[in-house]
């Protein structure tokens, strides 16, 4: 496809269950995005890719969460042993290869992943 | 302290009003500033990158002010359309893409 494509688009899972979500971004895009969003709050950073390395995973909420990203394409946010205040929705973005000189590249995002923990 | 930040919301404002939005950011390091919108449970989208010099685009004209640390927003003649979230982002040398929690606006007939 065309877009960021992320998946499951919704994901019911019970405490305490792992769970896997998948973000497959634009062909060619070597910066990859994950973030949160909690109902009617803002973007929360949680992990950046560039080509398959993560500068930066600062904003990961704790050692419960983790990603990676193979072959510099598919990445995958892994969230074990769920809890309910896990329950948000999953955005992933990616954008095209940063030149030298050349700013504000446009990050395109993904539908999300609706994930309810019960 | 966060590292980007807006005013906060909401913007209820009429048809027609002109509404102006601030963002503030702490990395004196970024290099890249953005728009985004987002409509009510849909992903966001790039509305307007932010350049130095400022740029217009329609009734959309945005604003950087590197000495004082921040963007601005301002809309002309709302629409009832313009209704959404409206998030400001910013990039480092270090590409993190920041965004600020945002400002919802409503525009009433």
């Amino acid at each position: 496809g065309a877009g960021v494509s992320q998946s499951p688009s919704n994901k019911v899972t019970e405490k305490g269950k792992d769970v896997e979500l998948r973000c497959d971004p634009i062909s060619g895009h070597t910066a990859l995005y994950w973030y949160r969003q909690s109902l009617g709050q803002g973007l929360e950073f949680l992990i950046y890719f560039q080509g398959n390395s993560a500068p930066d995973k600062s904003g990961l909420p704790s050692d419960r969460f983790s990603a990676e990203r193979t072959g510099g394409s598919v990445s995958t946010l892994t969230i074990q042993r769920t809890q309910q205040e896990d329950s948000a929705v999953y955005l992933c973005a990616s954008s095209s290869p940063f030149q030298t000189g050349v700013m504000n590249t446009e990050a395109f995002f993904g539908q999300g992943t609706r994930l309810t923990v019960v | 302290r966060k590292e980007v930040e807006q005013d906060p919301g909401p913007f209820n404002v009429p048809e027609g009003a002109t509404v102006a939005f601030n963002c503030t950011y702490s990395n004196s390091a970024s290099q890249s500033f953005f728009w985004y919108r987002q409509d009510c449970r849909k992903e966001p989208k790039l509305l307007m990158s932010v350049y130095s010099s400022g740029n217009e685009d329609g009734r959309f004209t945005a604003q950087l002010n590197r000495a004082s640390q921040y963007i601005s927003l301002l809309i002309r003649d709302s629409k009832l359309s313009d209704s959404a979230t409206y998030l400001c982002g910013t990039s480092g040398s270090a590409r993190q893409l920041t965004f600020g929690s945002g400002t919802q606006l409503t525009v009433l007939p």
